[in-house]
């Protein structure tokens, strides 16, 4: 099964306002976690990690929090802009393993 | 300073068909992945490639697929004899170092899209 996943598949915001997307894991030994934004017909577009000895970190508009108590992950993009509407995905990075671990994706939709 | 580079964007194979697919990866970087993308779900990982080596096939089929990335020239994954469910989107990544580690700098093309019909 799924060791990353994401709570909801759709979020919608209105413009301006703060989005928070939130992630699920379910592996202990995950040493790294990204968030990548993918808009349709591209690659996965990197925004920002964070390691596993680390519980926040900031970007330009972004954080990622994490809390390993209850191995949830959350993206927070504040004053959100048309151009953020994509669909928002975590991945992992495990010990000892070569690939990342993808959730599924929530699709983030900005209203004006 | 070209990103990594993929082609072709879309290409559409009859079933039984072979499909190859094409990597370039970033000037300096000497890991590749390649990953799957079904339609609304996330990138599954499948070949982790160095020059000449594959390091690591754990989420590639068995049967049909085979990827490498020659001295000289593109990572090529190779589809044979393609079933409809090869549907998807191929999504190759190259890195400096190989990850987890600093700065590493993983980055992923735009994809080839596949459609076998």
């Amino acid at each position: 099964g799924e060791n990353v996943g994401l709570h909801l598949p759709t979020l919608s915001v209105q413009e301006g306002d703060n989005s928070i997307i939130n992630c699920a894991y379910s592996n202990s030994a995950s040493d790294y976690f990204i968030w990548y934004k993918q808009e349709s017909g591209k690659g996965p577009q990197f925004i920002i990690d964070i390691r596993s000895n680390m519980d926040k970190r900031q970007g330009q508009r972004v954080t990622v929090l994490l809390n390993k108590t209850v191995k949830h992950l959350s993206l927070q993009i504040a004053a959100t802009q048309p151009g953020d509407s994509a669909v928002y995905f975590c991945a992992e990075f495990v010990s000892g393993a070569d690939g990342l671990t993808f959730g599924k994706g929530t699709h983030l939709i900005i209203q004006p | 300073n070209a990103g990594v580079m993929q082609n072709p964007r879309h290409l559409v194979r009859r079933r039984g068909q072979e499909a190859r697919l094409r990597c370039s990866p970033m000037k300096g970087h000497s890991h590749v992945y390649w990953y799957r993308q079904l339609p609304e779900e996330g990138l599954k990982f499948m070949v982790y490639l160095q020059k000449e080596n594959i390091i690591d096939e754990s989420g590639m089929p068995k049967e049909r697929f085979s990827a490498e990335f020659p001295k000289e020239g593109p990572s090529i994954l190779r589809i044979q004899q393609v079933v409809r469910g090869d549907s998807a989107a191929y999504f190759c990544a190259s890195s400096s170092e190989r990850p987890p580690s600093p700065n590493y700098g993983y980055t992923f093309g735009s994809g080839t899209r596949l459609t076998v019909v």
